[in-house]
């Protein structure tokens, strides 16, 4: 499969901002997603980029450079609750293969 | 709530058992993935099925086998379990009407322990 290379853990102070890079193949890329999942529990959908640049949401932004095979996903004004594993998804196909990076998990400290 | 549901919740079986997870995907959702997810392993995509057809597998072992029924609910079938199958599995759920990226709405999943 194609490698998806994002850091293990990162820990920010409430109130800061966390930037979680994230490396793929660029061979058959086709989309990238970030899923926020708090432990034990489902996925869900935070961001979808399938052109270069900036995709902003509230306090979540996430950026994409196709040539590079890089994304990054920007979490402002962290708040306890966004202690979470953040995880790096690419569609490599055209029928809805995801290929999910480990996750970075976050931990935000007062 | 993303309207995805699987049951059961939990699931405590023994080796060599053979057990079925299912999967309702949300309303008018045509496709259904299923995943693994186990703390050594990350989130491993196992097969998607696209109005009852198979459209797409990934690493799922010959143990394994899903089908989607017409009412479009899906089922895994994991048979000759293994301590090493113990794992969270999610079921996933979008659009798919057409090939391409499409946001995918993840179920609470199923929490296999094989003793």
């Amino acid at each position: 499969g194609q490698n998806i290379d994002q850091p293990t853990e990162m820990t920010a102070t409430e109130g800061a901002i966390v930037q979680i890079n994230c490396t793929y193949q660029t061979s058959g890329f086709n989309g990238l997603f970030w899923y926020q999942q708090h432990a034990g529990e489902a996925p869900t959908f935070l961001s979808y980029n399938v052109l270069d640049g900036l995709e902003e949401k509230g306090r979540f932004s996430s950026f994409l450079s196709r040539s590079k095979g890089y994304s990054y996903l920007l979490l402002k004004e962290l708040q306890m609750k966004d202690s979470a594993s953040y995880l790096c998804a690419v569609y490599y196909d055209s029928w809805g293969k995801l290929q999910f990076g480990a996750g970075t998990q976050v931990v935000v400290t007062p | 709530d993303s309207g995805v549901t699987q049951t059961p919740k939990h699931l405590i079986t023994a080796t060599g058992q053979r057990v079925t997870l299912r999967c309702s995907p949300r309303s008018g959702d045509l496709s259904v993935y299923w995943y693994q997810q186990s703390l050594d392993q990350g989130l491993q995509f196992l097969i998607q099925y696209y109005n009852g057809e198979e459209r797409a597998k990934g690493n799922i072992l010959e143990r394994f086998s899903a089908q989607q029924f017409p009412d479009l609910h899906s089922e895994l079938n994991l048979s000759s379990l293994e301590l090493g199958d113990s794992a969270l599995y999610f079921c996933a759920s979008s659009v798919a009407v057409l090939a391409g990226p499409h946001e995918q709405y993840f179920g609470p999943g199923t929490r296999l322990t094989v003793t």
